[in-house]
């Protein structure tokens, strides 16, 4: 089946940095991925939905200057949370849309937590 | 606007019970149906889907069957185990041409020994 995976899948940053999430569909291409924040025990948030070669859509409510989304490539979306801080320490998962299957793939997860 | 609505949690069942779990759902024209799986600490994995009405979705003793008269995909095991503890999540794919999925707010299941 396909695969999609992130890394990393836990970081630890201070207040004040930028962290980079990375989003890769391994045996598929993706020409839309899409990234979830997932606050504990709560359901999933859809953010974004990357478009490669395009800027991202937003969903209503995410700061688009404080997530940055690239979709460079047909098997890569990143996201970077710029300048973090506490409140943004949450669980965020990437998903790659496979057009045949017309399904999404979900990648692993990535724990932040900013300290 | 298309939706999920899920029956809240926790659901705490002793090992061998049966489950079901409630989905019903909202949308116009014809979503694909999906229930994935969250354990802890972990991303989601799918676990059955169904594309089309009267649909059956089945995996691991998991079944679910796409209703479209009562807009309904509730998930259900004849007897469950331990190992089944975890978060499950009622999902539709949005049929507007974004490839979005809509989830439902998970419903939380454990299982004693």
């Amino acid at each position: 089946g396909a695969v999609v995976s992130q890394h990393p899948s836990r970081v630890i940053c201070k207040s004040g940095t930028s962290v980079k999430i990375e989003c890769r569909s391994l045996d598929f291409q993706a020409t839309t991925m899409f990234w979830y924040r997932q606050f504990p025990k709560k359901s999933l948030m859809l953010m974004a939905t990357s478009n490669e070669g395009s800027k991202a859509t937003y969903e209503q409510g995410v700061e688009k200057d404080k997530f940055l989304i690239n979709h460079a490539s047909l098997t890569l979306s990143t996201l970077t949370v710029t300048s973090a801080h506490p409140e943004d320490s949450s669980f965020y998962i990437c998903s790659a849309n496979q057009v045949t299957y017309n399904e999404q793939f979900f990648g692993p997860g990535t724990r932040l937590t900013v300290l | 606007g298309n939706s999920v609505t899920q029956m809240e949690g926790p659901v705490t069942l002793s090992e061998e019970a049966f489950l079901t779990i409630n989905c019903t759902y909202t949308a116009t024209g014809y979503p694909s149906l999906f229930w994935y799986v969250q354990y802890p600490g972990e991303g989601l994995q799918l676990l059955l889907k169904a594309t089309k009405a009267d649909d059956k979705g089945s995996n691991k003793g998991f079944e679910a069957t796409y209703r479209k008269e009562t807009t309904s995909f509730h998930l259900e095991k004849g007897s469950v185990q331990v190992s089944d503890s975890a978060v499950y999540f009622c999902a539709l794919s949005d049929t507007s041409g974004t490839y979005k999925y809509i989830f439902g707010t998970g419903t939380r299941l454990k299982v004693l020994a």
